[in-house]
């Protein structure tokens, strides 16, 4: 069975600092990696995702994320965060060769101060 | 189309009725999947197909809940016999391919009185 892990229901930063949303995966194989962020009363809008390559992934909105096979991680990151940022982000996982269903995790409230 | 277009946006029905959402997913995108989102949760897988073909039907939570897209491009997710735990958001996405990204659509709030 393949499970996504989001620690940290909400996540506070400070406008311009930099922001980390943490996720876990396990699956069986090798992982393919989403990251998607959700507005209020809005659709789920793509980020980046990891299928090989290199470990860091840039996406859209200055966002990137960093995959570590052997700590099972893909971590959200953002060198500079914006009050537009305040989002819900959710990670989602799924096995490269089985299964094509996503899992995703629970999600985290991100929220940047001004 | 531009986007993944699910209708009806919003669908409030009584204990006991039957309905039906609608997904138009983007032209060309061979694979189509249904989510089910609590408020405050992550996504749940319903169902996927790949073309005309349903692949994967195993999160469908039980028997009053089917799917279909006869042609390989829209596709309707019924609910029978609607109960108040059926209240969610169903999201719909589609896909170009097994390594490409999902597009999903705005969802079909259901809401179950």
């Amino acid at each position: 069975a393949q499970s996504v892990a989001q620690p940290e229901d909400q996540v506070n930063v400070a406008e311009g600092n930099p922001l980390t949303v943490k996720c876990t995966y396990s699956v069986s194989g090798n992982p393919y990696l989403f990251w998607y962020v959700q507005y209020p009363n809005r659709g789920l809008q793509f980020l980046l995702k990891y299928i090989t390559g290199d470990n860091l992934v840039k996406g859209s909105y200055g966002f990137e994320a960093e995959f570590n096979k052997s700590q099972t991680s893909f971590h959200l990151k953002k060198p500079s965060a914006l009050v537009s940022d305040s989002a819900l982000y959710f990670c989602a996982v799924r096995s490269l060769t089985g299964r094509r269903a996503l899992t995703f995790g629970s999600g985290t409230r991100l929220q940047v101060q001004p | 189309g531009a986007g993944v277009s699910q209708s009806p946006r919003y669908k409030v029905t009584k204990r006991g009725q039957d309905v039906a959402l609608r997904c138009d997913p983007i032209s060309g995108h061979v694979s189509l999947y249904w989510y089910r989102q609590a408020l405050g949760q992550g996504p749940e897988f319903l169902t996927y197909f790949n073309y005309e073909a349903q692949q994967d039907k195993s999160g469908l939570p039980n028997d009053r809940f089917s799917a279909e897209r006869p042609e390989g491009s829209i596709s309707t997710l019924t609910i029978q016999r609607t109960e108040q735990r059926d209240s969610a958001m169903y999201r719909c996405a589609s896909s170009i391919g097994d390594e490409a990204g999902y597009t999903f659509g705005s969802g079909t709030r259901l809401t179950v009185v």
